[in-house]
């Protein structure tokens, strides 16, 4: 039951490298969510994504692009990465019932 | 941006002490209220999903109310253990947003001490 993998875990890059983290759910969710976790706030949301093909922004979308061309996968990447991007970013997928499952995270510095 | 709030922002308890939380949220378009445990270096866990008013969710020692016409919600821990330390979550669903998506509070971060 492998749920929701992240990749990188960890990743250092520099400022103006472009940067993909990668989502993989096993359970065809249609929905998925990007957020990040900050320091001093909550959880909050960078893009979501209805189905395959369907992508809408969340709350802090700016400098960020996804896609969504399959399913299972909902990459994020960070065009030209900023120091203000360095976060904790959270894959996750909505089941049936509303719930709502994270992957692991991914801890992404940038220098 | 909506609202949901989180009292206390941290909480310092001893082992076997009983404890509750609050979130509080926007009452109207109400659609669901969301539970989760965080443990540090992990991802959220989902504990409870609630919708309707005066909801009562039980896991364990860990139970949850909800009031959604004065909007506010308690988690209650009966008996904390020191493997109960963590942030618990809570994100509102409103019925006006896309499917899933959420807003959450900042969290309550629980420390139990042996």
């Amino acid at each position: 039951d492998a749920g929701i993998t992240q990749s990188p875990r960890y990743k250092i890059t520099e400022t103006g490298r472009q940067v993909t983290l990668m989502c993989h759910q096993t359970w065809s969710h249609s929905y998925m969510f990007w957020y990040r976790q900050d320091l001093g706030h909550g959880l909050r949301l960078i893009y979501y994504s209805a189905a395959a093909d369907i992508t809408d922004k969340g709350e802090v979308p700016d400098g960020y692009v996804v896609s969504r061309s399959k399913t299972e996968n909902f990459p994020l990447t960070l065009e030209s990465a900023t120091r203000s991007q360095t976060s904790v970013y959270f894959c996750a997928s909505l089941r049936g019932d509303y719930t709502i499952y994270f992957g692991e995270g991914s801890w992404l510095t940038v220098v | 941006i909506l609202n949901v709030e989180q009292s206390p922002q941290s909480l310092h308890v001893q082992e076997g002490d009983s404890t509750n939380f609050t979130c509080s949220f926007p009452s109207s378009n109400f659609y669901a209220l969301h539970w989760y445990r965080w443990e540090t270096a992990k991802s959220p866990e989902a504990l409870f999903v609630m919708t309707l008013n005066g909801d009562e969710k039980k896991k364990g020692r860990i139970s949850a109310t909800l009031n959604t016409k004065e909007g506010y919600s308690y988690l209650y821990i009966k008996g904390s253990q020191p493997e109960d330390s963590a942030t618990y979550l809570c994100a509102w669903h409103d019925r006006g947003s896309t499917l899933g998506r959420l807003y959450f509070g900042r969290g309550t971060q629980l420390t139990v001490w042996p």
